[in-house]
């Protein structure tokens, strides 16, 4: 069965960095996901997107973040300078029209 | 905007049993669709189960049913015949069709521990 992909499955940096987290979406799929989630808490949207563009993106989505697919498969997303609230499983998902959303198995990024 | 509310923290459950995971939504949306899904210890976020507003039947995917009742907003999952396996964390989640946020919103979570 097709999967999601992400990389690194671990992600260490320190504060002030920019770190990119790598997702490889199932292939025919057209919407795109990054969600969030801070150790021991509820998943939280990140951002969508959609023919190449941003479709939504929640409050946390701040100036810091920002998404890419630089080819047909890669879908990026970039923080510029790290903080250490920014600690988290990040997941990416992605779906086809009117399917559930299949996830990734996040990549767990650490702030030093 | 809409809310998902998981109010049980922690469930247990002796294998073999069934058990009811409960989940309430609040949405102006007349469109929309429910999800469930589950997180195990290694993190990964799993599909189990999706119901439409206007699907007139509950969901069944294997040992898992969605119990939909919609004049009270609630979509209960039900895990019958409990397996070790299925100690994880339950997330129950949401999206609009129209207005709103199209992407997922989550509750909380269950943690459900399945007991020998």
């Amino acid at each position: 069965e097709p999967e999601v992909t992400q990389t690194p499955s671990h992600q260490v940096t320190q504060m002030g960095q920019e770190v990119i987290l790598r997702c490889v979406p199932i292939s025919n799929h057209l919407y795109f996901y990054w969600y969030r989630q801070i150790l021991g808490q509820k998943v939280e949207f990140l951002v969508s997107f959609y023919n190449n563009e941003i479709s939504e993106k929640s409050e946390i989505f701040d100036d810091q973040f920002s998404v890419e697919r630089p080819d047909g498969s890669n879908f990026t997303l970039k923080i510029r300078s790290t903080k250490l609230e920014d600690s988290a499983m990040y997941f990416c998902a992605s779906r086809d029209s009117n399917q559930p959303q299949h996830f990734g198995d996040g990549t767990r990024l650490s702030i030093l | 905007a809409q809310k998902i509310t998981q109010t049980q923290p922690g469930m247990f459950v002796q294998e073999k049993e069934a058990v009811t995971l409960d989940c309430t939504y609040d949405t102006s949306d007349q469109s929309y669709g429910l999800f469930w899904y589950k997180q195990p210890s290694s993190g990964e976020m799993i599909f189990l189960i999706y119901q439409g507003s206007y699907d007139e039947q509950n969901a069944t995917e294997g040992r898992y049913s969605l119990n939909f009742q919609k004049a009270r907003k609630s979509a209960n999952l039900v895990i019958s015949a409990s397996q070790l396996g299925d100690s994880a964390m339950y997330f129950c989640a949401m999206r609009v069709a129209f207005g709103g946020r199209r992407a997922l919103t989550f509750g909380s979570g269950t943690r459900l521990q399945v007991q020998p």
